[in-house]
């Protein structure tokens, strides 16, 4: 099955600087990777997806990017805020069909402390 | 829209209890999920359901099990709980493929549950 590898652990950075979080992937027939952010006590949220048939997606200042051949991909955070610190996992997927029925297999998650 | 909604909020059993958490949403999706979550190893799926009717295993299975008799609802049960069991609970629900831009998955609020 598909294993996802997630680093750093944790992460301490300032404000306003970019903090980068990284995964890799065995399955090369996923072709589905979100990402979600977790607040203490709460749910996890998606915060931003990218599938296999795009390099790079970007949503203000969150972006990810993608390279299938390495079978890794990163979320880029910019302009860090105190707001920004939770708890981040990426996830991949072999997507909604096939007898993938968009099963999701998680990262061990990243810890982000934005210090003020 | 309530989304997706779990009950209980929190549980403490006793070793070998039995308990049933309830997961419903009412987003009319086909597939519903269970994971647990435990510090530093992400979420894993329990167990998983592809319409109603239908039940099958993902990750981690072992002590639970599962029944979907209403589309909106995803019953997770513990027939003899341990304290390994012992973690935070998040049902989660998604559109079949090609339904929508937001084909991820939506997450409950979780349930936390305590084995003494």
């Amino acid at each position: 099955g598909e294993n996802v590898e997630q680093h750093p652990s944790t992460l301490s950075v300032q404000e306003g600087d970019s903090a980068v979080i990284k995964c890799t992937y065995s399955d090369s027939a996923s072709n589905y990777f979100p990402w979600y952010k977790q607040e203490l006590g709460k749910r996890p949220q998606l915060i931003i997806d990218i599938r296999s048939n795009v390099g790079e997606k970007k949503d203000q200042r969150i972006a990810v990017t993608l390279n299938k051949t390495a079978k890794h991909f990163s979320l880029h955070i910019t302009e860090t805020q105190p707001e920004d610190s939770a708890v981040y996992f990426c996830a991949a997927s072999g997507g909604a069909g096939g007898t993938s029925y968009g099963k999701l297999t998680f990262g061990q998650g990243t810890i982000l402390t934005v210090h003020p | 829209n309530a989304g997706v909604t779990q009950t209980p909020k929190f549980r403490v059993l006793k070793t070998g209890q039995s308990m049933t958490l309830l997961c419903a949403q009412d987003m009319n999706h086909e597939y519903m999920y269970w994971y647990r979550q435990d510090p530093g190893m992400g979420l894993r799926l329990i167990h998983y359901s592809v319409g109603e009717g239908t039940t099958a295993k993902g990750e981690v299975p072992d002590g639970y099990n599962v029944s979907r008799l209403k589309k909106q609802n995803f019953l997770l049960g513990l027939e003899s709980a341990a304290p390994s069991q012992t973690s935070v609970y998040f049902c989660a629900s998604r559109p079949l493929p090609n339904s929508g831009p937001q084909e991820t998955q939506y997450f409950g609020p979780g349930t936390r549950l305590l084995v003494l």
